[in-house]
C-alpha cells in the first residue's frame, strides 16, 4: 500500500528557496515516478514536474524550468522538491504524488 | 498540453439520486500499452485529491461501488449511482498520458 508523508508547512521571504520533502514506504518507494503537484487557494491542480526514483532523472513544466529541482534519497526512500526565487504567486499547497496517490501536502507561504 | 474540460461546473443533487459528470479530452488518452490514462478525483475541504476511479473505469481499493467510470478515448464519464452526504467536494478528472499531466476545472458537487 502507498503510503506517503510529507514535511511540515513553510513560511519564506520574497526571493527565498524552499525544499519540500516526501518520505514513501521502501516496498514502493522505486515502483513508479514521483510527480509534484501544486494548487493555490480557491485554484484547480497545477502539474510541476516528475522524478524518476531509479536513475533520478527528471521533466519540468515550461514555466518551472531553471526554478525547480526534484531530486530523491534512495536510502531513506524519500524524495525531494525544491523551488527557488519565490514570489507570493508561489504560496499553495504542494503535494507529491507516487502510483495516483497524493501525499497530505505541504503549505508553503511565501510573504514578506 | 492536452486540455480536459469538465461538465458540469457544479451538481446539486438529492441524496439517493444519480449524478453524472463529463470529462472530455483534446487528444486521444489511449496509449500504446492499450491503457487509458485517465483519472478520477475527489477533494473534499481541506484535504488532498483522493483517487476514485484509475485508468478510466477501475475503480481503487476501498472506493464504494455507487462510483463507476466510463467512456474511451477522448470521452469520459464519472457516475455516483447513489449520492451520500459524504460524496460532496469538488471532483476532477485528470490524465497523465502526456507531460505536462493536465486536470478539469473541477466539478463542485453538493447535496441538497
Amino acid at each position: 500500500q502507498v503510503h506517503l508523508v510529507q514535511s511540515g508547512a513553510e513560511v519564506k521571504k520574497p526571493g527565498a528557496s524552499v525544499k519540500v520533502s516526501c518520505k514513501a514506504s521502501a516496498s514502493t518507494f522505486s515502483s513508479s515516478d514521483f510527480n509534484w503537484v501544486r494548487q493555490a487557494t480557491g485554484q484547480g491542480p497545477e502539474w510541476m514536474g516528475y522524478m524518476t526514483p531509479h536513475s533520478g532523472s527528471t521533466g519540468y513544466a515550461q514555466r518551472f524550468q531553471g526554478r525547480v529541482t526534484m531530486t530523491r534519497d534512495t536510502s531513506i526512500s524519500t524524495a525531494y522538491m525544491e523551488l527557488s526565487s519565490l514570489t507570493s504567486e508561489d504560496t499553495a499547497i504542494y503535494y507529491c504524488v507516487h502510483m495516483a496517490i497524493w501525499g497530505q501536502g505541504t503549505m508553503v507561504t511565501v510573504s514578506s | 498540453d492536452i486540455v480536459m474540460t469538465q461538465t458540469p461546473l457544479s451538481l446539486s443533487v438529492t441524496p439517493g439520486q444519480p449524478a453524472s459528470i463529463s470529462c472530455k479530452s483534446s487528444q486521444s488518452l489511449l496509449y500504446s500499452d492499450g491503457k487509458t490514462y485517465l483519472y478520477w478525483y475527489l477533494q473534499k475541504p481541506g484535504q488532498p485529491p483522493q483517487l476514485l476511479i484509475y485508468e478510466v473505469s477501475k475503480r481503487f481499493s476501498g472506493v464504494p461501488d455507487r462510483f463507476s467510470g466510463s467512456g474511451s478515448g477522448t470521452d469520459f464519464t464519472l457516475k455516483i449511482s447513489r449520492v451520500e452526504a459524504e460524496d460532496v467536494g469538488v471532483y476532477y478528472c485528470m490524465q497523465s498520458i502526456q507531460v505536462p499531466w493536465t486536470f478539469g476545472q473541477g466539478t463542485k458537487v453538493e447535496t441538497k
